[in-house]
């Protein structure tokens, strides 16, 4: 049972452009929300986090959106930028315990 | 100075064989994860251990069994390795609780043919 649901699958972006990636949960326990950036080879890493009591969360292109009574959060990235080609994940964590990861967004940004 | 080290990268073995996966931090955190990473990209826990101690332990064959010698190294043992084991494999480590972030190992990429 897929606790946190992520969407698209894959996504293709021009350069410039705005990346959305949408994930919902289930869960009234989940209170933290991160987002984690997979390039090729390596290892997820923290790109960005929020908690419930916000609805954004900014930091430089990368913004969280969280509406909280519809249980959904979304990563928008602007001005896409061919770097930021990656896999990206949102996560939820219940009142601190483990993280539960969505199923991954596969992104490519085109020059 | 690497953060979160794992050995091998790479590992093909044969079905049947039995391997070993290490991992080393060097963060100064209590806490230590492996994940599963199939071909569709989907990340799942596998273990956790905070001080030494497994904390987590998910449905994962008996096959599998980790190791944790002290804070600082995680290990994993795979027994009769199936073709379904293929995989990438993460380690990760944090200050123990789910809001700490969680820095992730470069990976082991396991092929059993």
């Amino acid at each position: 049972q897929q606790q946190v649901k992520q969407s698209p699958q894959s996504l293709i972006v021009q350069k410039g452009g705005i990346s959305i990636i949408n994930c919902a949960y289930e869960n009234t326990a989940f209170d933290y929300f991160p987002w984690y950036q997979q390039f090729p080879g390596k290892g997820p890493a923290l790109l960005i986090a929020i908690r419930p009591d916000v609805s954004e969360k900014k930091e430089g292109r990368f913004t969280i959106s969280f509406n909280k009574s519809a249980k959904q959060f979304s990563l928008h990235i602007m001005d896409s930028q061919p770097g930021d080609s990656a896999t990206y994940f949102c996560a939820a964590v219940p009142s601190g315990s483990r993280l539960t990861f969505g199923e991954g967004t596969q992104l490519t940004v085109n020059p | 100075d690497t953060a979160v080290s794992q050995t091998p990268k790479y590992l093909v073995t044969q079905m049947g064989n039995d391997k070993s996966i290490k991992c080393e931090q060097n963060l100064g955190h209590d806490t230590m994860y492996w994940y599963k990473q199939d071909s569709k990209k989907f990340l799942k826990i596998m273990f956790s251990y905070n001080n030494k101690e497994l904390i987590i332990n998910e449905t994962v064959p008996n096959r599998f069994s980790p190791k944790s010698p002290d804070k600082a190294h995680l290990n994993l043992h795979i027994n009769s390795l199936e073709l379904g084991d293929s995989a990438v494999y993460f380690c990760a480590s944090s200050h123990f609780g789910g809001y700490n972030e969680q820095f992730f190992g470069p990976g082991t990429r396991l092929t059993v043919l």
